[in-house]
């Protein structure tokens, strides 16, 4: 158990529509950073919030973006979803933004684009 | 982009038997982790390597975290049936966030 929650575990969407995902982060961390994870492959970076702002970023479009919210919890949203978005989802939180301190993964949402 | 080579693939062993997988790359890393995720769950950490040539235990897995910052190995004594899944080895790269690198990771299965 990492601490780390996200919401809601499935979801089923079809193309063109539009998607968001939550993620709590563990108790004391301040940053969360969201990965996408294709099956059979290892996650992909897709951003990361520090104080309610986007510090870096993956080679993601525009249409995924996030907030961060002054609970530290944040979102994802991705929009003009694409069959290519089929993935699970995953939060991660760490403390102190940039620091070397190690990322804590939720379970992911498992996204299915129909 | 900054790319992480893991072998091998997949694994099929003996209870019993120790396992070893390593991870290499191109890019030099501040830091390197190792990960296992089971069938519908997020990575777990396993270990955390700060420094270049950094040698960690935790329990029956070691790792070590290459003198080039470019690498880095596991290993597992004496596998037991809950070792079963995959392992992802990440390097961390700080550019304003910090950002984990993943392999492709190493599927281990384990006969009783």
């Amino acid at each position: 158990e990492t601490g780390v929650t996200q919401s809601p575990t499935h979801l089923i969407k079809t193309r063109g529509q539009q998607v968001t995902l939550r993620c709590s982060s563990q108790s004391g961390h301040n940053t969360v950073s969201w990965y996408q994870q294709a099956l059979g492959q290892g996650p992909q970076f897709i951003f990361q919030y520090y104080r309610e702002e986007e510090n870096g970023r993956g080679n993601f479009p525009p249409r995924f973006s996030g907030l961060q919210f002054p609970n530290y919890s944040s979102e994802l949203n991705v929009n003009a979803l694409e069959l290519d978005d089929s993935a699970l989802y995953l939060c991660a939180s760490s403390l102190g933004g940039s620091s070397n301190q190690p990322q804590h993964f939720g379970d992911g949402t498992r996204l299915s684009i129909l | 982009g900054q790319q992480l080579n893991q072998s091998p693939q997949s694994m099929f062993i003996q209870e019993g038997e120790d396992v070893s997988m390593n991870c290499t790359s191109s890019s030099i890393f501040n830091t390197w982790l190792w990960y296992k995720q089971d069938p519908g769950e997020g990575p777990v950490l396993l270990i955390a390597l700060y420094k270049a040539g950094e040698l960690t235990s935790n329990g029956r897995l070691t790792a070590q975290f290459g003198i080039t910052r470019k690498d880095s190995f596991l290993n597992i004594s004496a596998s037991i049936p809950s070792d079963v899944g995959i392992y992802f080895c990440a390097g961390t790269i700080i550019q304003g966030a910090q950002k984990l690198v993943f392999g492709q990771g190493t599927r281990l299965t384990i006969n009783p």
